[in-house]
């Protein structure tokens, strides 16, 4: 069974679509992430949950926004797509404390 | 200065070889530190968790941490070509476990 799955894989879309990612963990953890991982492979924090509550809010545009309907599941929603949001995103859950994180799968996106 | 740094490599090693990836940090009160191995179009996985100072050995490999020096290591011994990868070195800002910030990665090569 997969720990942290997201959905979709890969997503080609258009400047100024909107578009959302999903994510879900069968681990049972209470904390969630979304890291942006850009094409110089560096890995940032976006966005942290802790039992369905923001914790952490990086610098990142209004236009993301992180949506957490139960501890299992946290989801990423990008209006007005840019360029710039071309990267690679990156799921992850930890048990509360200074935990390891296990990553999802990664999705590719792409706008053009 | 940044965060957390790393070498961005690459750093090639004959087969056989050990191989040493370094990292430091700047925060001071930083409390957990952890090596991510990410192959290329993968995502993250741990290698090694250290949270006091000293060594930790693991297998082929061994995590240092020297918190006065604000420095942590990876030791790759008896390096196989199956280890070229790009080794994240990341830290845990706080004591719960919640914002995990990542270094650039050093990429690996390991010759046959």
């Amino acid at each position: 069974d997969t720990a942290v799955s997201q959905t979709p894989k890969y997503l080609v879309t258009q400047m100024g679509n909107d578009k959302s990612i999903k994510c879900e963990q069968n681990l049972g953890h209470d904390t969630m992430y979304w890291y942006k991982q850009d094409s110089k492979k560096f890995l940032k924090i976006m966005f942290s949950y802790n039992n369905k509550e923001l914790i952490i809010n990086e610098t990142v545009p209004n236009r993301f926004s992180p949506k957490s309907p139960d501890k299992a599941h946290l989801n990423l929603h990008i209006n007005s797509l840019e360029l710039g949001d071309s990267a690679v995103y990156f799921c992850a859950s930890s048990q509360r404390g200074p935990e390891t994180q296990y990553f999802g799968p990664g999705t590719r996106l792409l706008v053009l | 200065q940044k965060e957390v740094e790393q070498n961005s490599g690459p750093l090639s090693v004959p087969e056989g070889a050990i191989a040493s990836l370094n990292c430091t940090y700047s925060d001071r009160g930083s409390q957990s530190f952890f090596w991510y191995r990410q192959y290329s179009g993968k995502s993250p996985e741990l290698i090694m968790s250290i949270y006091s100072n000293g060594d930790k050995e693991d297998g082929r490999f061994t995590a240092q941490l020297n918190k006065a020096s604000q420095y942590v290591s990876l030791l790759i011994r008896d390096s196989q070509p199956s280890d070229s990868a790009t080794y994240l070195c990341a830290v845990n800002k706080d004591n719960y476990g919640q914002n995990f910030v990542f270094g650039p990665g050093t990429r690996l090569s390991v010759l046959p």
